[in-house]
């Protein structure tokens, strides 16, 4: 299957800092991206769709200022953590759907982030 | 009414048996239908995916979708302690989002 590597994969970072979370596609090209966030023993929730050349389209409830999603080319996603606070506290997980096949989603490895 | 439905478990069964894993949706705009398999702290990872009605086979993994009552099953033959995992079922072909479920967690004992 295709490959999406995330990192950092554990952060640990003061509160009031900003964090980046990193996903690529590594061996094939993906014009949308999405992110979500995971608290023990729960579900994936969707937190923002993030499409090539353009802004990410957030879920109701989520704060686009606080999470900026930048999906510069074709290959890579971002997710920055903005002033984080020991409720961001997740594990936040990317995935990368296969340009042309959209029920084939290829997941990142997650990154757990504590915030102190 | 949620999305999808799907008892967290654990579910408990002895190393070899078969496991029956289940979920239920409400949407019949749902158009196909995938299982992913999550390990403790890592990303889900793709199991299976159908489109239609009926049963869809690859190894020791056999997926299920009755699209009539919107009911997903997925059967794990042989079960290992390495299937031990959160299962989480996934419809999608909706404004083109996938939906998960909750996921069950499964421990297979050796």
């Amino acid at each position: 299957g295709a490959v999406v590597s995330q990192h950092p994969s554990r952060v640990i970072c003061k509160s009031g800092t900003s964090v980046k979370i990193e996903c690529r596609s590594l061996d094939f090209q993906a014009t949308t991206m999405f992110w979500y966030r995971q608290f023990p023993k729960q579900s994936l929730m969707l937190m923002a769709t993030s499409n090539e050349g353009s802004k990410a389209t957030y879920e109701q409830g989520v704060e686009k200022d606080k999470f900026l999603i930048n999906h510069a080319s074709l290959t890579l996603s971002t997710l920055t953590v903005t002033s984080a606070h020991p409720e961001d506290s997740s594990f936040y997980i990317c995935s990368a759907r296969v340009q042309g096949r959209s029920e084939k989603l290829f997941f990142g490895s997650g990154t757990q982030l504590s915030v102190l | 009414q949620k999305e999808v439905e799907q008892d967290p478990g654990p579910l408990s069964v002895p190393e070899g048996a078969i496991v029956s894993l289940n979920c239920t949706y409400s949407n019949s705009a749902f158009q196909y239908f995938m299982w992913y398999r999550q390990y403790s702290r890592k990303g889900p990872e793709l199991l299976m995916y159908t489109y239609s009605s009926g049963n869809k086979e690859d190894g020791r993994f056999t997926a299920q979708v009755d699209k009539s009552s919107k009911y997903i099953s997925l059967f794990i033959r042989d079960s290992q302690p390495s299937d031990s995992a959160t299962y989480l079922c996934a419809p999608g072909g909706r404004d083109d989002k996938i939906i998960f479920g909750k996921g069950t967690r499964l421990h297979i004992l050796p």
